[in-house]
């Protein structure tokens, strides 16, 4: 079946430290990948997400490739803030079955 | 536009118990989801409702959960009765249109505790 595999937190860094979180996943199909994330007492928010191979999505900084060789979708921020302190989650989406990693919380100290 | 709403918060119940979570969704949004994240581990799928008609509830753990979505408007999800194994935080989803391509929005979710 399908599944999502993120790498397992807490990861802590300082600001302006370079971050990646690590997702692979396994799908039939071709399936469209998000990450979501959870800032402190809010809900879950989709961040970026890529539809097809070799689409890249971005925001707020963040960026993740769609890469099916090696059924990847690595989130990358070049220079974190504190208030990127979250729990980040990875998500595919195939024939509306949605399946979510375990999540990895970042904390970043000023 | 109200985004989507769960009450209550938190919740601390004894086992044996029963609680009621309630979501409201996005006004119009026909879709909504049950989600819950157990002990830190991944978001799982409860079920998802199609305005008032439950489309799949494959995710349903067993039958101590039930859930209603009467009139298509808020939804219920009952657990009695309630179990240490079900702490965890409950979210919930909706959408316009079927699929996450259409984009999902989530509350900020309930924590159940049972002790």
């Amino acid at each position: 079946g399908n599944s999502v595999t993120q790498m397992e937190g807490p990861v802590t860094l300082s600001e302006e430290a370079f971050l990646t979180i690590n997702c692979t996943y396994t799908a039939t199909g071709y399936p469209s990948l998000f990450w979501y994330v959870q800032y402190p007492g809010e809900g879950l928010q989709l961040l970026l997400k890529a539809t097809k191979a070799d689409d890249k999505g971005s925001n707020k900084g963040f960026e993740a490739t769609y890469r099916k060789e090696t059924t990847s979708f690595h989130l990358e921020k070049g220079s974190v803030q504190v208030s990127d302190s979250a729990v980040y989650f990875c998500a595919l989406c195939s024939a509306n079955d949605m399946r979510f990693g375990a999540g990895t919380r970042l904390t970043v100290k000023p | 536009e109200a985004g989507v709403t769960q009450f209550p918060s938190h919740s601390v119940i004894e086992k044996g118990q029963t609680v009621t979570l309630r979501c409201d969704p996005i006004s119009g949004h026909d879709n909504l989801y049950w989600y819950r994240r157990v002990m830190g581990k991944e978001i799982k799928f409860l079920l998802h409702f199609v305005k008032e008609s439950k489309q799949d509830e494959s995710g349903m753990p067993n039958n101590r959960f039930l859930a209603e979505r009467t009139g298509g408007t808020y939804s219920t999800l009952k657990v009695q009765p309630a179990e240490l194994e079900d702490s965890g935080v409950y979210f919930c989803a909706s959408s316009q249109r079927t699929g996450a391509n259409y984009g999902y929005t989530f509350g900020s979710g309930t924590r159940l505790t049972v002790v």
